[in-house]
């Protein structure tokens, strides 16, 4: 069985500071890995996936993530926050199987701050 | 391509009453999920369908609970005799199907649903 982990369930950075939001998965298989973000009161949108194409993927709004398989980590990172990045964000792994239905962690808030 | 969409956003019911929820999935997603969202956690997998074949339920899905779809387009989620514990965010997602599928689930808005 798939799991997430995301470490921080909040995160506080200043405006044009680097955001880091970390994510460890377990996976018997290859994982496919993403990431989604979620503002208030709204449904997910997808920032960015790794399908076991490049390692390093890069999402909208300048985010990218990395994928190590031997740290199994898949953190998310952008070089400048705004503050419209304020959100909660969820890291998720699908089995790759027929369902593919996808595992989250428990969700990160990130908050920005002037 | 107008998204996925759920119908109602906002439900309030008593306690022991029935709710429906509908979703529209994108047009040509084969591939339908079912999740709910409790407050300060993740989304967790309810139920999914291909076409009109329901092919998975989470154990979080009572017997109270029952999803269908059947023209393979939308579905409803019902749950019968709701009790608190059923108040949470009830998310749907389609992504397509079949040898090209993309394994990216487009999400709708949600139904939020509080029961009192």
């Amino acid at each position: 069985a798939q799991s997430v982990t995301q470490l921080g369930s909040h995160v506080s950075v200043s405006e044009g500071a680097l955001v880091l939001l970390r994510c460890n998965y377990s996976s018997s298989v290859p994982p496919y890995l993403f990431w989604y973000v979620q503002y208030p009161n709204q449904g997910l949108q997808l920032l960015l996936k790794y399908t076991s194409a490049a390692t390093l993927v890069k999402g909208i709004n300048g985010f990218e993530a990395e994928f190590k398989k031997s740290e199994t980590s898949f953190h998310l990172t952008k070089p400048s926050a705004h503050m419209s990045d304020a959100a909660e964000y969820f890291c998720a792994v699908s089995d790759s199987g027929t369902a593919s239905k996808l595992t989250f962690g428990t969700g990160t808030r990130l908050q920005v701050t002037l | 391509d107008t998204g996925v969409s759920q119908d109602p956003r906002h439900k309030i019911t008593k306690r022991g009453q029935n709710v429906t929820f509908r979703c529209d999935p994108i047009s040509e997603h084969n591939r339908l999920y079912w999740y709910r969202q409790t407050l300060g956690q993740g989304p967790e997998f309810l139920t999914y369908f291909q076409n009109e074949a329901q092919l998975e339920k989470s154990r979080l899905l009572s017997d109270r609970f029952s999803a269908e779809r059947p023209k393979g387009s939308f579905s409803t989620l019902e749950i019968q005799r709701t009790e608190q514990g059923d108040s949470a965010m009830y998310l749907c997602a389609s992504t397509p199907g079949g040898e090209r599928g993309s394994y990216e689930q487009y999400f709708g808005p949600g139904t939020r649903l509080t029961v009192t």
